[in-house]
């Protein structure tokens, strides 16, 4: 069965207390890697898309890496308009998103 | 650009009742789906649309139909609303190869009573 795993599920940070998300995923012939931010009330706002192990993608604080077996976003020097839930999902197939649970990021001044 | 449309935000239903969710989208997506988002649970798929005329199931379908008339629009139907359906239902859509990821909609907020 495909699986994706976020951990932490809560991260409290100091604003410029760099950190990383971790994303496992157990998928059958994964097509991408997601990630997304969540804030509360609003739907998920794409942030990167991973397509191979060693592929990494940068935006702005954040820093989306892969591996075969997970993911990773670095936020370095975060800001606390970085605080939201951060999503990954393992593009399984034909229209298939298998999403984690998220992280729930704090970050404060 | 508006993006993908949901209406209505917010819906309390008694439980039997029936009702539409609606989704629009102005980006000519081919593809469009339907989730639902439950506390402690990541987004499932309930239903999803390669084209219109096309609709297929994704992972927890039941108690749920949708059809997609027009390439811009694919409303999610509740035959009989149960108190399981209370969730947060988003629609989402994309290009044919997801290279942009897929858009989201601002999500309906449904409390089935």
């Amino acid at each position: 069965e495909d699986q994706v795993t976020q951990s932490p599920e809560a991260l409290r940070l100091q604003e410029g207390e760099s950190s990383s998300l971790n994303c496992s995923y157990t998928v059958s012939g994964l097509r991408g890697l997601f990630w997304y931010r969540q804030d509360p009330g609003k739907g998920p706002e794409f942030l990167f898309t991973l397509y191979s192990a060693g592929e990494e993608k940068e935006k702005e604080r954040l820093k989306a890496t892969l591996t075969k077996k997970e993911s990773f976003l670095h936020i370095t020097a975060p800001k606390p308009e970085d605080s939201a839930t951060y999503l990954c999902a393992a593009h399984t197939g034909f229209q298939k998103l298998v999403f984690g649970t998220g992280t729930r990021l704090l970050v404060s001044p | 650009n508006a993006g993908v449309t949901q209406t209505p935000k917010f819906q309390v239903l008694k439980t039997g009742q029936s009702m539409t969710l609606q989704c629009a989208q102005d980006m000519n997506h081919e593809y469009m789906s339907w989730y639902r988002q439950d506390p402690g649970m990541g987004l499932r798929l309930i239903h999803y649309s390669v084209g219109a005329g096309i609709t297929d199931q994704g992972e927890v379908p039941n108690g749920y139909n949708v059809s997609r008339s027009t390439t811009e629009d694919f409303p999610l139907r509740l035959l009989s609303a149960a108190p399981s359906q209370t969730s947060v239902y988003f629609c989402a859509s994309s290009y044919a190869r997801a290279t942009d990821g897929y858009t989201f909609g601002s999500g309906t907020r449904l409390t089935v009573v």
